[in-house]
């Protein structure tokens, strides 16, 4: 079993859908939570950023954590096109352990006009 | 300000043959990172660099691979009498300090034949 999984879809959706991405892990030690952004043939940008459980809301983006079950999501509201990209988890472990993040495989998301 | 780089942004090599990636990070980043993605896969960490410190190689897949970072700055990661499965693009990403967010670069494209 993968440390972390995520179903690498992909996932279409039409505009203006809620989108819902998720990821499973099993290493209960995880306190950091990370959802990036990746566009074809670019790097991977910073969406969110959570500690602990929670969540965590910034603009059409919400984050949730709930490390009682080792899942996380990442909601979408409201989609656009311009959010077609792959979207790829990561998780890593509290100060004094290794800051390099463990990463899902990333889940494509297709939003058609 | 400008961001991370890596050249080339392409390489096509041989199988058998030698190549070197750079990465230039964002200037007065103490951390910085190199990872391989596969074809719908997630990253996976290769090496970390940190000041002076020695690197964390815990994730280079083999001998013939190695990397180095001079000072705070420019990084190359070699790979030796390279495979086809070394075909992958391989990002580099810096922070500020560990625990920070990690900035990616655009990645170099390895296409080994």
């Amino acid at each position: 079993q993968k440390e972390v999984e995520q179903d690498p879809g992909p996932l279409s959706v039409p505009e203006g859908a809620i989108v819902s991405l998720n990821c499973t892990y099993s290493n209960s030690a995880f306190q950091y939570f990370m959802w990036y952004r990746q566009y074809s043939r670019k790097g991977p940008e910073l969406l969110m950023y959570t500690y602990s459980s929670g969540n965590k809301e910034d603009g059409r983006f919400t984050a949730q954590v709930d490390k009682s079950s080792k899942y996380i999501s990442l909601f979408i509201r409201d989609s656009q096109p311009s959010d077609s990209a792959t979207y790829l988890c990561a998780m890593s472990l509290p100060s004094g352990g290794s800051y390099i993040p463990t990463f899902g495989r990333g889940t494509s998301l297709i939003v058609h006009p | 300000g400008a961001g991370v780089s890596q050249s080339p942004s392409n390489k096509v090599t041989e199988k058998g043959k030698d190549v070197e990636l750079r990465c230039d990070p964002i200037s007065g980043h103490t951390a910085l990172y190199w990872y391989r993605q596969r074809l719908g896969q997630g990253l996976e960490f290769l090496i970390y660099f940190q000041g002076n410190s020695a690197p964390d190689k815990s994730g280079l897949p083999s001998d013939r691979f190695s990397a180095e970072r001079t000072g705070e700055s420019v990084s190359t990661l070699t790979i030796q009498r390279t495979q086809q499965e070394d075909s992958a693009v391989y990002l580099c990403a810096s922070s500020l300090n560990p625990a920070d967010t990690q900035y990616f670069g655009p990645g170099t494209r390895l296409t080994v034949l």
